[in-house]
C-alpha cells in the first residue's frame, strides 16, 4: 500500500520556466513533509519540508505548497535550471512513533536548456 | 563537514552468500538509518538507531538481515544468505536528532548485485 504517490514518473521542463512535482499522500497522521534530490549514483539530498501546520514554505527558487484537505502537496521550482535535472522524491513523516520517512517512488525532472 | 560515507560502493556477490556493508555517520550525527532502495522506488527504512539502540526494525528482514552499531558511532549491515531480490542499492543516513525537524543526510550508497 502506497502511502505517498508521486503518480508522474517524469516531467520535462524549458530553462527558466516553472517545474511543479506533485505528491499526494493517504496517511493522515503524517505531519511532516520533505523533498529529496537524488542525482545519478548519489544519494538523496535534503531538498525542503514543511511542517502540517503551514501550507507554504519557500526556500529561494524552490517553494512546497501543502493542502492538508486533499492531502497533497507540490514542489515548485522558479526559475528551473539545467543543473535542477535529477530525481525528486517526496517523503513524510507520522509524528508519532519512530519518525519513520516514508518514500514515493520520485519524479525524474529534466530540465532542457 | 564530511558526509555520510559508506563502503564498498558496489558488491556482487552470488545467491546464498553472505554480505557487509559499512556506514560512519556525520560526526556528532546520533540517530543513524539503514534504507534499500530497489530499481524504480523510493528508498525504505530498514532499521533506525539512536546512540547504539534501536528504535525501529519493524521492516528488517530479521531472519537474514542484521544490523549494530556497537559504540554508537558507525553501524554494519549485513545480509546472510543473500537471494536474487536483495539486488538494490542500500542506502545509509544520520541525523542529528531524532525528530521531522531534523533532516536526515544520506551516503551515497552501496549497489548491490545478487548473482
Amino acid at each position: 500500500d502506497q502511502q505517498v504517490k508521486q503518480n508522474s514518473p517524469s516531467l520535462s521542463v524549458q530553462e527558466g520556466r516553472i517545474s511543479i512535482l506533485n505528491c499526494d499522500y493517504t496517511n493522515s497522521m503524517f505531519d511532516y513533509f520533505l523533498w529529496y534530490k537524488k542525482y545519478p549514483a548519489e544519494g538523496p539530498t535534503f531538498l525542503i519540508s514543511i511542517s502540517s501546520i503551514k501550507d507554504k514554505n519557500e526556500d529561494g527558487r524552490f517553494t512546497v505548497f501543502l493542502n492538508k484537505s486533499a492531502k497533497h502537496l507540490s514542489l515548485h521550482i522558479v526559475p528551473s535550471q539545467p543543473g535542477d535535472s535529477a530525481v525528486y522524491f517526496c517523503a513524510a513523516i507520522a509524528g508519532a512513533g519512530s519518525y519513520q520517512l516514508t518514500f514515493g517512488k520520485g519524479t525524474k525532472l529534466s530540465v532542457i536548456p | 563537514e564530511a558526509g555520510v560515507a559508506q563502503s564498498p560502493r558496489y558488491k556482487i556477490v552470488e545467491k546464498r552468500q553472505s554480505v557487509a556493508f559499512w556506514c560512519n555517520p556525520i560526526s556528532g550525527h546520533a540517530t543513524l538509518y539503514w534504507y534499500q532502495q530497489i530499481l524504480g522506488q523510493g528508498p525504505k527504512l530498514l532499521i533506525q538507531f539512536q546512540n547504539n539502540g534501536v528504535v525501529d526494525d519493524s521492516q528488517l528482514p530479521k531472519d537474514r538481515f542484521s544490523a549494530e552499531r556497537l559504540k554508537g558511532v558507525d553501524s554494519t549491515l549485513k545480509i546472510q544468505p543473500a537471494k536474487l531480490e536483495d539486488s538494490a542499492v542500500y542506502l545509509c543516513a544520520s541525523s542529528s536528532s531524532w525528530g521531522g525537524n531534523q533532516p536526515q543526510h544520506f551516503g551515497d550508497g552501496t549497489r548491490l548485485s545478487i548473482l
